[in-house]
């Protein structure tokens, strides 16, 4: 069966520092993977995809995810942390490639000045 | 993208009353649009696909008869927690889905905090 883990449930970054959040999946087949980011009073935006073109995969606002078949992981990354940056953040997988989705637990990420 | 909305942002009832939360969308036609649940501090949960002109699929474990869905336009599905209890509090999400060609994606309403006192 898919499904995603995120291993952290709080990161803590400095403003300007880079930012990783870590998302293990599990799935049979390729999935299509998805982060979200979700900030309070407001819906869950989706930041970036992969289903199965390139492995690195760009999104919105600067960060990036890389699928690594290998690891059965898809971490994201940004390069350089700013404060708006602060939410929750989802790694998500689609169920058996239909339009359903399977959200990870969701990391918390606080960016201190 | 699509805009979403939902309506309440916030409802306190008590308990054994029904609330109805509508989710709406505001700029395209939704055959499908999904609804989640989130308890604090985890996970989003999919609690049934909602399908216009038809009856909604429901997740294994979630009542149908207890949460009804009724999805009667293109742009408005509701969601009725019927016979309240405190333990359906929780954040209640929707979105809507758009069709584009194999790469489709779900738009997420802003959710509605139900209590149930």
């Amino acid at each position: 069966a898919q499904s995603v883990t995120q291993l952290d449930s709080h990161v803590s970054v400095s403003e300007g520092t880079p930012v990783l959040l870590r998302c293990n999946y599990s799935s049979s087949y390729s999935p299509s993977l998805f982060w979200y980011v979700q900030h309070p009073n407001k819906g869950l935006q989706l930041l970036l995809k992969y289903t199965s073109a390139a492995t690195l995969v760009k999104g919105i606002n600067g960060f990036e995810a890389e699928f690594k078949k290998s690891e059965t992981s898809f971490h994201l990354t940004k390069p350089s942390a700013h404060m708006s940056d602060a939410a929750e953040y989802f790694c998500v997988v689609s169920y058996y490639n239909t339009d359903k989705l399977i959200f990870g637990t969701g990391t918390r990420l606080q960016v201190f000045p | 993208g699509a805009v979403v909305s939902q309506h309440p942002s916030r409802v306190i009832c008590k308990s054994g009353t029904s609330v109805k939360i509508e989710c709406r969308s505001l700029d395209f036609q939704a055959t499908t649009m999904f609804w989640y649940r989130q308890f604090p501090k985890q996970s989003l949960m999919l609690m049934a696909t909602s399908n216009e002109g038809s009856k909604a699929t429901y997740e294994q474990g979630v009542e149908k008869d207890k949460f009804l869905i009724n999805h009667a336009s293109l742009t408005l599905s509701t969601l009725t927690v019927t016979s309240a209890h405190p333990e359906d509090s929780s954040f209640y999400i929707c979105s809507v889905l758009l069709l584009a060609g194999g790469r489709n994606e779900q738009f997420f309403g802003p959710g509605t905090r139900l209590t149930v006192l």
